[in-house]
């Protein structure tokens, strides 16, 4: 079974600009999470998606947000990006989304604003 | 609210010696716990995880866990250490009494093993 899938890799964008992120879950699962990790801050919980409905946020500005698709492709997409938003962009999927399952992380996209 | 402490930024470890990798934690119900590890330029691995039963967990590569209630611990363990298990460890947290699905992650432990 392939794994989560995340594109592009690397990207490069300009302060001010905006950027759409796009994650593959594992076939079969419904759950999906996104996470921001820099060496500064680590890893932090941007929002999970299950069933086309953002269940969870965390603490980040509203310039984040993301969505779901029917088929539980999710994207994020970051507005008017700043310095600070430079980092690894982790997207982790899970079966059903309970809080006993492990999640399965793709290989993430690396930003870097300039 | 939910927290990990990794106390440890780096491990070494000499080739065939037991490594430990210490992680602490805080949840006000009863916790999930999670290991995960990290490869350069590659995305988190899951390892193993705690939900209930048996403290002593058992996980992928080799790596066990050991889930201690009363010093809110899940030290990673392995008895013997490899040169290829050199990467970042991250322990996790989710609380039982939290509906979503959101992940704690400690800061990490960069362990090295030297040959």
């Amino acid at each position: 079974k392939a794994g989560v899938t995340q594109t592009p890799r690397y990207l490069i964008k300009t302060r001010g600009q905006q950027v759409t992120l796009s994650c593959s879950p594992i076939s079969g699962h419904r759950s999906v999470s996104w996470y921001q990790q820099t060496p500064g801050q680590g890893l932090q919980f941007l929002f999970e998606y299950f069933s086309e409905t953002q269940r969870n946020k965390g603490n980040f500005p509203g310039r984040f947000s993301g969505r779901q698709f029917s088929n539980s492709r999710s994207e994020m997409n970051v507005s008017t990006l700043e310095l600070g938003d430079s980092a690894l962009y982790l997207c982790a999927s899970s079966l059903e989304g309970q809080p006993s399952d492990e999640q399965y992380f793709g290989p993430g996209t690396r930003l870097t604003v300039t | 609210a939910q927290s990990v402490a990794q106390p440890e930024d780096q491990v070494n470890v000499a080739e065939g010696n037991p490594l430990t990798v210490k992680c602490t934690y805080s949840v006000s119900g009863n916790p999930y716990l999670f290991w995960y590890v990290q490869y350069p330029n590659r995305g988190l691995q899951f390892l193993l995880k705690y939900i209930t039963g048996d403290n002593l967990v058992k996980g992928s590569y080799g790596f066990e866990a050991e889930f201690n209630k009363s010093q809110t611990s899940f030290h990673l363990k392995k008895p013997s250490a490899l040169v290829s298990d050199s990467a970042l460890y991250f322990c996790a947290v989710r609380d039982m009494a939290n509906a979503g699905n959101m992940l704690t992650f400690g800061g990490g432990t960069r362990l090295m093993v030297k040959p």
